[in-house]
């Protein structure tokens, strides 16, 4: 079974301190993703990574960064937080582009406050 | 612009009442089409994949078919277990996913 996995469940930081959310797949997936995901918005796709070291913008990018050092892992960074990003954070997996099946697999989340 | 809508956004059931959920979806390009089920405090659950028109799948009570421009989830004889929120996204040209905001299905006793 793929195994997603995020570093918190839970998560309470005050406006502007700088905020690491980790995940990590045993799948040895190339694409790994991260949402955020608010009532009534659905999941909406922050940023996204193909490689190692290779990221891309998805929807709503700004307040956000990302680091893919390793291929099991990636990292979303808010480097000052604000409360409007006070959201369920969820990380994702899956197989590449050229791959005949491309579902994603999801962690169980991270609900961060931002206070 | 490329737009996801579920609907209805909430739908309540009694036990056994079958049911369709409904995923409408304008894009460029469809490289597939996904049903996902979401627990409360959970991350979303795979279902299914659907990749052309006319394509059915079946898990269960649960049964998703596609359009050109729409895919139901039909749900048979439902149990209070199926209640949960279910999610549809597409696959667009670029290889990213575009999500509904989701149907949050009750079924009661």
């Amino acid at each position: 079974d793929v195994k997603v996995t995020q570093s918190s469940r839970y998560l309470v930081k005050r406006t502007g301190e700088k905020v690491f959310l980790e995940c990590v797949q045993d799948m040895d997936h190339e694409n790994m993703f991260w949402y955020r995901q608010d009532p009534g918005l659905g999941l909406r796709l922050i940023y996204f990574s193909y490689d190692v070291k290779m990221k891309e913008k998805g929807d709503i990018p700004e307040g956000y960064s990302v680091s893919r050092e390793k291929k099991e892992r990636f990292s979303l960074i808010l480097e000052s937080a604000s409360t409007n990003q006070t959201s369920m954070y969820l990380c994702a997996s899956s197989f590449p582009r050229t791959h005949t099946t491309y579902e994603q697999y999801f962690g169980p989340g991270t609900r961060l406050t931002v206070t | 612009e490329d737009q996801v809508t579920q609907s209805p956004e909430a739908l309540r059931l009694q036990e056994g009442e079958s049911s369709s959920l409904n995923c409408s979806y304008t894009v460029s390009g469809l490289r597939g089409l996904f049903w996902y089920r979401q627990d409360p405090g959970k991350g979303p659950e795979f279902l299914f994949t659907l990749y052309s028109a006319g394509e059915e799948k079946e898990k269960e009570r649960l049964k998703a078919t596609l359009t050109k421009k729409e895919s139901f989830l039909h749900i048979t004889a439902p149990k209070p277990e199926d209640s949960a929120t279910y999610l549809c996204a597409v696959r667009r040209n670029n290889n990213d996913m575009r999500f509904g905001a989701g149907t949050r299905l009750t079924v009661k006793p």
